[in-house]
């Protein structure tokens, strides 16, 4: 089975800051990932998928890159709405999806 | 705008089973693959099962293989999650997703919340 993680965890950030998270997947998922976006209580959102491909509606600030196993989200400049929790997710095979455990954006 | 609405969560003691539905509006349901999303109580998200537009391919976590089976009623525009033998484990929030090929999970629905516990 594919094995997703990312990093950081937590990150600590202000509102302007450019932010920066990464997605590691544990085998080639070419370009087969998707971002999503969760509010505490709310479903999770998403935002990119095909690695880079911005959901209609999702701010521009946000951006995707990365294909093969390393991938990243970007936040080119951190919005007071975007404290939340990031996940990443493959979805190479229909016969396995699998989610990255997550990361926190905070107010530092 | 695309609509999810699941129900038929609730308090179960282990052992014990629960039917998840979710209703899909506002889009050609039988067009599209269609998942059970779950959270456990401040945890991340875990994939559970989908189904093929037309019923005839269904995927699971192994966690849950023999316990849960996804089904779908295209006529009447429903998911379900047929939950059997649950466990302590098995206590989350669940989602039901639409699963919109390249574009991932495009369309969730706000959930319904399942307990195990005695």
């Amino acid at each position: 089975d594919i094995q997703m993680t990312q990093s950081p965890s937590t990150l600590s950030a202000s509102v302007g800051d450019r932010v920066i998270i990464i997605c590691r997947a544990s085998q080639s998922i070419n370009s087969w990932l998707a971002w999503y976006q969760q509010k505490p209580g709310k479903a999770p959102k998403l935002l990119i998928y095909k690695a880079s491909t911005l959901e209609s509606g999702v701010p521009s600030r946000f951006s995707g890159s990365g294909s093969g196993t390393e991938f990243t989200l970007t936040i080119s400049s951190l919005q007071p709405d975007d404290f939340a929790t990031y996940y990443c997710q493959q979805y190479k095979t229909y016969s396995i999806f699998t989610f990255g455990p997550g990361t926190k954006v905070d107010i530092k | 705008e695309v609509q999810l609405v699941e129900s038929g969560g609730g308090l179960v003691q282990p052992g014990g089973s629960l039917r998840l539905s979710c209703v899909a509006s506002r889009f050609t349901f039988s067009n599209y693959w269609m998942s059970w999303v779950r959270q456990t109580p401040g945890k991340g998200l875990e994939w559970v099962a989908n189904i093929k537009p037309d019923g005839s391919e269904k995927y699971y976590v192994d966690s849950v293989k023999g316990r849960f089976t996804i089904s779908r009623d295209n006529a009447g525009n429903s998911l379900f999650l047929q939950m059997n033998s649950l466990q302590a484990e098995d206590t989350a929030m669940y989602y039901c997703a639409r699963t919109a090929g390249a574009i991932a999970f495009d369309s969730w629905g706000l959930g319904t919340r399942v307990t195990v516990s005695s």
